[in-house]
């Protein structure tokens, strides 16, 4: 079936630092990927839509020069955390649309740590 | 009223048990997911259905097109079968609804 393969899946980074999570879309053409974040014990939460070729819908209240989100190709997007601080220590999870009958397709996550 | 609603909300349970998680929403739908998110973090589709039922292995989802309603069933559960499951709906720009989760724990 088709895959997206996150990486890396688990980073610590010094504050300050950035750090670049990437979404690969293996045997399929990923026109859209969606890219979500997850505190513990919450439910995820939609932070932006990314379109191939195009610039990133951002959820409201998502800082978007703060997370910048790159989907240059049909088989690779990626999330980069600019100037990360604690509070974006956070579980990170890319998902892509398959096709027209809605299948979604998940990465299979990034835990990030920001000391 | 949120848009998709899932009960229980916690749910602990024998080894062996027939487990039913349902989920209800409000809008109009396409299609409904059933995901499954481990302790790990890794988010699993289990079914994408948008009428009747589907099975595979120990899982049955079914869904009521009309009642906007569908459920999950585990049927012999184990252990293993512990993890969040998630029913989700695609609005129309294909961003999925969550619902809140359904936390399961099967005891052995």
């Amino acid at each position: 079936g088709a895959v997206v393969s996150q990486h890396p899946s688990r980073v610590i980074c010094k504050s300050g630092t950035s750090v670049k999570i990437e979404c690969r879309s293996l045997d399929f053409q990923a026109t859209t990927m969606f890219w979500y974040r997850q505190f513990p014990k919450q439910s995820l939460m939609l932070m932006a839509t990314s379109n191939e070729g195009s610039k990133a819908t951002y959820e409201q209240g998502v800082e978007k020069d703060k997370f910048l989100i790159n989907h240059a190709s049909l088989t690779l997007s990626t999330l980069t955390v600019t100037s990360a601080h604690p509070e974006d220590s956070s579980f990170y999870i890319c998902s892509a649309r398959m096709d027209e009958n809605y299948g979604y397709t998940f990465g299979s996550g990034t835990r990030l740590t920001v000391v | 009223k949120n848009e998709v609603e899932q009960s229980p909300q916690n749910l602990t349970a024998q080894e062996g048990e027939f487990i039913t998680i349902n989920c209800s929403y409000s809008v109009g739908i396409s299609a409904l997911h059933w995901l499954q998110q481990h302790p790990g973090g890794g988010i699993v589709s289990l079914f994408m259905l948008s009428s009747g039922k589907k099975k595979h292995g120990r899982l049955i989802a079914t869904i009521n097109i009309q009642e906007k309603h569908s459920s999950l069933h585990i049927t012999a559960s184990h252990p293993r079968d512990s993890a969040v499951y998630i029913c989700a709906v695609p609005d129309s720009n294909y961003q999925l609804i969550w619902g809140a989760g359904t936390k399961l724990i099967i005891k052995p």
